[in-house]
């Protein structure tokens, strides 16, 4: 599976757009790329998912460049409640692979007052 | 609403007890994983379960194992715990295919003393 880079941490203010990258650079044609997150003593949260084409859902939007070596995950109006870390997945089918998700330690958003 | 419920949020065991946590999924998925959580180290698999019986190991397995007889029950069990497994133990589950996503429990912190 493809390894992703993201920031440790970022800060947004409220009411604002959160724009959080991830870089997955060697990501290859099947693998999907998924965003969870977690708040604080939670377990993780789904919030979308996108394989090539940008996603649109309730919570947020994923942008995907064209060669999908990176993607964003869009925020568009920040609350306290997204205060959270955010983990960028990518996930594809590698015999004995497929079914697990590889996490990294995600990006610790602080959305300010 | 999809559920992923773990039997204990917090949990208090001594060294040498064999502990159980029990995860409970209500969406018939194939798919249920534990993994466990520490600082400076994001979730970690300990083990997963594709079927009925079946299961994999995960990054981190000794010291655990698990047991799933039915599909809507994935245990682990720590035959004889010790201080390095205080931790927090997630549960989730998911539907085998690639464009589908991970649910999670609450998780169960536990701390051996």
């Amino acid at each position: 599976d493809a390894k992703t880079t993201q920031p440790p941490s970022m800060d947004c203010a409220e009411g604002r757009a959160a724009n959080l990258p991830c870089n997955h650079s060697t990501i290859s044609g099947n693998e999907y790329v998924y965003w969870y997150r977690q708040i604080h003593s939670q377990g993780p949260q789904y919030i979308i998912h996108g394989l090539k084409n940008n996603e649109t859902n309730e919570m947020a939007s994923l942008i995907i460049t064209e060669d999908r070596k990176s993607s964003t995950l869009i925020l568009p109006h920040a609350t306290l409640r997204d205060t959270a870390v955010y983990y960028c997945i990518v996930r594809g089918f590698n015999a004995g692979n497929n079914r697990k998700l590889i996490w990294g330690l995600g990006t610790s958003l602080a959305v300010n007052p | 609403d999809v559920k992923v419920t773990q039997s204990s949020r917090y949990l208090v065991k001594r060294t040498g007890e064999k502990v159980f946590l029990e995860c409970v999924q209500d969406m018939d998925h194939e798919n249920m994983f534990w993994y466990r959580q520490d600082p400076g180290l994001g979730l970690r698999l300990i083990y997963f379960s594709y079927d009925v019986k079946m299961k994999e190991k995960g990054d981190i397995p000794e010291g655990y194992s698990v047991s799933r007889e039915k599909k809507e029950r994935f245990s682990l069990i720590l035959e004889s715990a010790s201080t390095n497994q205080t931790s927090m133990y997630l549960c989730a589950s998911s539907f085998p295919q690639l464009n589908t996503e991970a649910f999670f429990g609450q998780g169960t912190r536990l701390t051996v003393v």
